[in-house]
């Protein structure tokens, strides 16, 4: 158990449809990293947040948005949801505490699978 | 160019042997780090060894070692006394340091992953 939570295991929806992934991380991390996985382009980042601020932005459709609360748990929102969008999402923590050593390392939680039908 | 070079999509291993997964990455940056995930069947993704840019040891982790070659841009990940549970998906990654002091984004890039399958 990596001690980052998510919810909903499983998510099945249907295309235009806008749904919210959850994600509590590890106690005391400061970061969380949300991935994609799909079988056509991998396991690709989507977006950081540090802090309650966003800090990084990667292969992130418009469609989709995120936010950290102060709490630290954090939400990653998917609307007008597309065929396309089927894939396992991951939420992942780490301290990032300025180390750049093995502290920085990222914990993964066990991913919600997102079915658009 | 890819960042992440996993080149063996399948690799087999008899129970008890050791298994060499290779990694190679590329990488201007002189701070990094190189991780070794372990995906099963089930999904989750399971963190299993770190080695950092400066690191002058090799790491090991249990049965996980990871030959790191600088100078030719490799992590491979080597398994020992293989077990019917390593059969998984295992994935590459590095992360680079594009900021200091808790400032920066340490986010992950991925290689597409070597299958391993462990045949008793």
């Amino acid at each position: 158990d990596s001690g980052v939570t998510q919810t909903p295991k499983h998510l099945i929806t249907a295309t235009g449809q806008r749904v919210t992934l959850r994600c509590s991380p590890r106690s005391g991390d400061l970061s969380v990293y949300w991935y994609q996985q799909s079988l056509d382009q991998g396991l690709q980042f989507l977006i950081q947040y540090y802090n309650g601020e966003e800090r990084a932005k990667g292969n992130i459709l418009e469609r989709f948005s995120a936010q950290q609360f102060p709490d630290l748990h954090s939400e990653l929102n998917l609307s007008s949801l597309e065929l396309g969008d089927s894939a396992l999402y991951f939420c992942a923590s780490s301290a990032d505490a300025g180390t750049s050593g093995r502290t920085d390392t990222q914990y993964f939680g066990p991913g919600t699978r997102l079915t658009v039908l | 160019a890819q960042k992440i070079t996993q080149t063996q999509p399948g690799m087999f291993v008899q129970e008890k042997e050791a298994v060499t997964l290779d990694c190679t990455y590329d990488t201007s940056d002189p701070s990094y780090g190189l991780f070794w995930y372990k995906q099963p069947s089930s999904g989750e993704m399971i963190f299993l060894i770190y080695q950092g840019s400066y690191d002058q040891q090799n790491a090991t982790e249990g049965r996980y070692s990871l030959n790191f070659q600088k100078a030719r841009k490799s992590a491979n990940l080597v398994i020992s006394a293989s077990q019917l549970g390593d059969s998984a998906m295992y994935f590459c990654a590095m992360r680079e340091d594009t900021g200091g002091s808790g400032a920066g984004s340490y986010q992950l890039t991925f290689g597409k992953g070597t299958k391993l399958s462990v045949i008793p």
